[in-house]
């Protein structure tokens, strides 16, 4: 699977947008982004995926590159909420289903700051 | 809405005890997994099930066993529980899709403490 990379640490304001990048350089055609995040003492909770287009869903947007190199992942309008961390990977595409597990690097600490 | 529920949120167990975790999925999904999750290790996968009565080794099979009798069960067993298998234990479970992705939802963690 491809690598990511991501910020140690942001904040963002209570209210504002917090937009969270990801450097996924080395990314195949057959990889979808996919993010999750991690409230502490928490499972996992999963956001949103996408393969090339931009996603939206109830919770978050998800902005990839033309060239599907990064991604940004934005929460419209943080709460304190959202305080977590925040994982971003890559998994390849599977034909006729299958699973395999999943696997986090270090993530971004987003703070949300009231 | 998904739904994955594990049967506690804290354990204390003692060395040699042999200890069960069960999780349960409400989503018809057709893959459930076992992870644990530790400081600078991250997630690491110890069983998955593809299917009723079916299941895989993962990354760190050694001291767990699992069992899957119905599809909205997976249990985790500790045949003799070790203070290095003290961890928080997440269970994930995920659709077998014609459209090839694999989005795996979580139960709350269960946190095990082996003395």
């Amino acid at each position: 699977d491809a690598k990511t990379t991501q910020p140690t640490s942001m904040d963002c304001a209570e209210g504002r947008a917090a937009n969270l990048p990801c450097n996924h350089s080395t990314i195949s055609g057959n990889e979808y982004v996919y993010w999750y995040r991690q409230i502490h003492s928490q499972g996992p909770q999963y956001i949103i995926h996408g393969l090339k287009n931009n996603e939206t869903n109830e919770m978050a947007s998800l902005i990839i590159t033309e060239d599907r190199k990064s991604s940004t992942l934005i929460l419209p309008h943080a709460t304190l909420r959202d305080t977590a961390v925040y994982y971003c990977i890559v998994r390849p595409k599977k034909s006729g289903g299958g699973a395999d597990g999943l696997t986090f690097g270090k993530g971004t600490h987003l703070i949300i700051q009231p | 809405d998904v739904k994955v529920t594990q049967s506690s949120r804290y354990l204390v167990k003692r060395t040699g005890e042999k200890v069960f975790l069960e999780c349960v999925q409400d989503m018809d999904h057709e893959n459930m997994f076992w992870y644990r999750q530790d400081p600078g290790l991250g997630l690491r996968l110890i069983y998955f099930s593809y299917d009723v009565k079916m299941k895989e080794k993962g990354d760190i099979p050694e001291g767990y066993s699992v069992s899957r009798e119905k599809k909205e069960r997976f249990s985790l067993i500790l045949e003799s529980a070790s203070t290095n298998q003290t961890s928080m234990y997440l269970c994930a479970s995920s659709l077998t899709s014609g459209l090839s992705t694999d989005t795996q939802y979580f139960g709350p963690g269960t946190r095990l403490t082996v003395l």
